[in-house]
């Protein structure tokens, strides 16, 4: 058990930019969910996968934003067209199908000019 | 639709006194309720979960919570807190146990004093 690892830790970008994120859950995790995190705030919810299929989603998600987990392994949520509003906390966490634990990665910190 | 209530962005205790988070949820099923706690620079980790089985559940570090429908309360405590619970901790509940999304609450911050 590796844990749940993201990809960068860091991002900078201009606003107006795309970005795309990487998530790799625990292996043999079938559940992949999307959190969103500002400062002072809890994590809120943005997606989730089974496998490959991406089974809900959140108001939150507008249309600049797509995740894809084509695989069902590694996931990856791409941000188009920044807005500072964006900034932001992006949390990875995986489950398994008969434990309803979610373990988080350490997050992608997304800073947005 | 689910929500949660966490009393007191900031909660500052002496070393070796009694710590008490308060968490209030909002479930319109009955819930499956979590604590988190996130340290500096870290995903979050689950303190303990309550899934309908007993009321009192014992997590990890020494703390525990209590489920109580009729105060709809899910209050994280530990007997004597250490330097090292210094933390952010976070409420959160489920309706559907996990596979739906956990709805988080803002958090609250603990401090401990020397």
């Amino acid at each position: 058990d590796t844990g749940v690892s993201q990809d960068p830790r860091h991002k900078i970008t201009k606003r107006g930019q795309n970005v795309t994120f990487r998530c790799d859950p625990i292996s043999e995790h079938n559940r992949l969910y999307w959190y969103r995190q500002t400062l002072g705030q809890g994590p809120e919810f943005l997606t989730y996968f089974q496998n490959e299929a991406q089974l809900e989603k959140s108001r939150l998600l507008s249309d600049r934003f797509s995740a894809e987990r084509p695989k069902g392994s590694f996931s990856t949520l791409e941000i188009q067209r920044t807005e500072q509003g964006d900034s932001a906390m992006y949390l990875c966490a995986s489950s398994s199908q008969t434990n309803e634990k979610l373990f988080f990665g350490s997050g992608t910190q997304l800073s947005v000019l | 639709a689910q929500s949660v209530t966490q009393l007191g962005s900031h909660v500052s205790v002496s070393e070796g006194a009694l710590v008490l988070l308060r968490c209030n949820y909002s479930s319109s099923v009955p819930p499956y309720l979590f604590w988190y706690v996130q340290y500096p620079n870290q995903g979050l980790q689950l303190l303990l979960k309550y899934t309908s089985a007993a009321t009192l559940v014992k997590g990890i570090n020494g703390f525990e919570a209590e489920f109580k429908k009729s105060e709809t309360s899910f209050h994280l405590t530990k007997p004597s807190a250490h330097m090292s619970d210094a933390a952010e901790y976070f409420c959160a509940v489920s309706a559907g146990g996990g596979a739906d999304g956990l709805t988080f609450g803002k958090g609250t911050h603990l401090i401990i004093q020397p």
